[in-house]
């Protein structure tokens, strides 16, 4: 079955930087696009980013472009998100998804997120 | 303010039926079946409980329906049971832009 475990979250002061990881299994990563969706404590679901199957296109929430950059690996079967100049609203929990592969974006499975929370 | 909107709660007693709205404009909801529908429980990830506006995937119980008229989706729950007590949101395709629409989620209270 589909899994997807995050890891590498963690407290982090503003301005500073953090790397998401995403381990994939169950299903053949390199085949899938991924996104990242993050959820503020108490909030809703807020879209972050993705890429293609093939890491040749990535995409970007405003509120992150510049600042975050998400990456994969094929042969390792991992998701990345690099999360420079960090601030206090990017507390949350982010979750690794996987799509669908319908070519519009949609979501078929979320791993269990991880708390990233930025504080001095 | 999210792109999607949904009411902000909704309440039901077992049993009855409940619809939670989604609206958005004819550049995503409106305009292409790719409509998904995720439940959330308290400190758990999502779950997707419905796609292309009205498909459910394996697994997903036949009391969960979707459907779509103009600019609005709805997700209805009939014989609402007490472990669907729970948050909802919607997403959508949007030709406006590279991003994926949610919802701003609805809680389900079952009374």
């Amino acid at each position: 079955q589909v899994q997807l475990v995050e890891s590498g979250g963690g407290v982090v002061q503003p301005g500073g930087s953090l790397r998401l990881s995403c381990a994939a299994s169950g299903f053949t990563f390199s085949s899938y696009g991924m996104h990242w969706v993050r959820q503020a404590p108490g909030k809703g679901l807020e879209w972050v980013a993705f890429i293609r199957y093939d890491g040749s296109n990535k995409y970007y929430a405003d509120s992150v472009k510049g600042r975050f950059t998400t990456s994969r690996d094929n042969s390792k079967n991992t998701l990345y998100l690099q999360m420079n100049s960090l601030r206090a609203e990017d507390t949350a929990v982010y979750y690794c998804a996987k799509d669908d592969s319908s070519g519009y974006y949609q979501i078929d499975y979320w791993g269990q997120g991880t708390l990233v929370t930025v504080s001095s | 303010q999210s792109a999607l909107t949904q009411p902000a709660s909704v309440s039901g007693s077992p049993g009855q039926s409940i619809t939670i709205s989604c609206t958005g404009t004819s550049s995503d909801v409106g305009g292409y079946n790719y409509v998904s529908w995720y439940q959330q429980h308290p400190g758990k990830a999502p779950k997707l409980m419905i796609y292309d506006v009205s498909k459910r995937p394996s697994g997903v119980s036949n009391r969960f329906s979707g459907s779509k008229s103009g600019n609005t989706a709805s997700l209805t729950i009939s014989g609402l049971q007490a472990e669907d007590e729970a948050d909802y949101y919607c997403s959508s395709y949007t030709s406006s832009s590279t991003d994926v629409l949610f919802g701003g989620g609805t809680k389900l209270t079952v009374l």
